[in-house]
């Protein structure tokens, strides 16, 4: 049962254009949440956050917005740019849990030049 | 400031052989987690070290086992390979305190290949 779902595997976006990747979520305990970057042969790197308490937060040309009651949070990225390119990964921490966090599958985001 | 390594980057095993995987985290952390991470399954959490002690464990058989040394190094042992245990090993560090998160780092991976 897949508590982090990112039900897109791939998008692609034309470079200056808004990149808008989506993750939902099941587990009502989960109180952050995550985004981070991969690249191939790179480990994951840390992008933005968001804690629970917040609906949105911002962080140069990365915003993060969170619906609580749809358990929804999506990354928009604006302008994108081709180095954008990537596998994102959305991860959520439960309450208590501080440092296991649970993975959705991954968007590989495409930046057309 | 060196950031996490993990060795060895790739490693070709046969099934039934056991494997052990090392991470070295970021000086002064104290807190390692390992995932594993496969095609379409994004990344699954398997283990936390801090101090030494398991803090937390993923959904994952015993054949998956772990530990930690004084340094905060960390080693990761699968026994009796399977194939489906073909998949990138991560590690990732973090300071590991018990106040609030603390941002975990990730390093390049281990690729295992279960042959």
């Amino acid at each position: 049962d897949q508590q982090v779902k990112q039900n897109s595997p791939s998008l692609s976006v034309q470079e200056g254009r808004i990149s808008i990747l989506n993750c939902d979520y099941t587990n009502s305990m989960f109180d952050y949440f995550l985004w981070y970057k991969k690249y191939p042969a790179e480990g994951p790197t840390f992008l933005i956050s968001i804690s629970s308490i917040k609906d949105k937060n911002e962080d140069g040309r990365f915003t993060v917005f969170l619906n609580k009651s749809a358990k929804h949070l999506s990354l928009h990225i604006v302008p994108s740019q081709p180095g954008d390119s990537a596998v994102y990964f959305c991860a959520a921490r439960a309450s208590g849990s501080a440092r296991q966090l649970t993975f959705g599958s991954g968007t590989q985001l495409t930046v057309l030049p | 400031k060196a950031g996490v390594t993990q060795t060895p980057r790739y490693l070709i095993k046969t099934r039934g052989q056991q494997v052990t995987l090392s991470c070295s985290p970021i000086s002064g952390h104290r807190s390692v987690s390992w995932y594993q991470q496969t095609p379409g399954q994004g990344l699954q959490f398997l283990f936390e070290y801090f101090s030494e002690t398991q803090r937390n464990k993923g959904n994952f058989p015993g054949r998956f086992s772990g530990r930690q040394f004084s340094n905060s190094r960390s080693e990761m042992n699968v026994s009796t390979l399977e194939l489906g245990d073909s998949a990138l090993y991560l590690c990732a560090s973090s300071l590991g305190g018990q106040a609030g998160y603390n941002e975990q780092f990730f390093g390049p991976g281990t690729r295992l290949t279960v042959l």
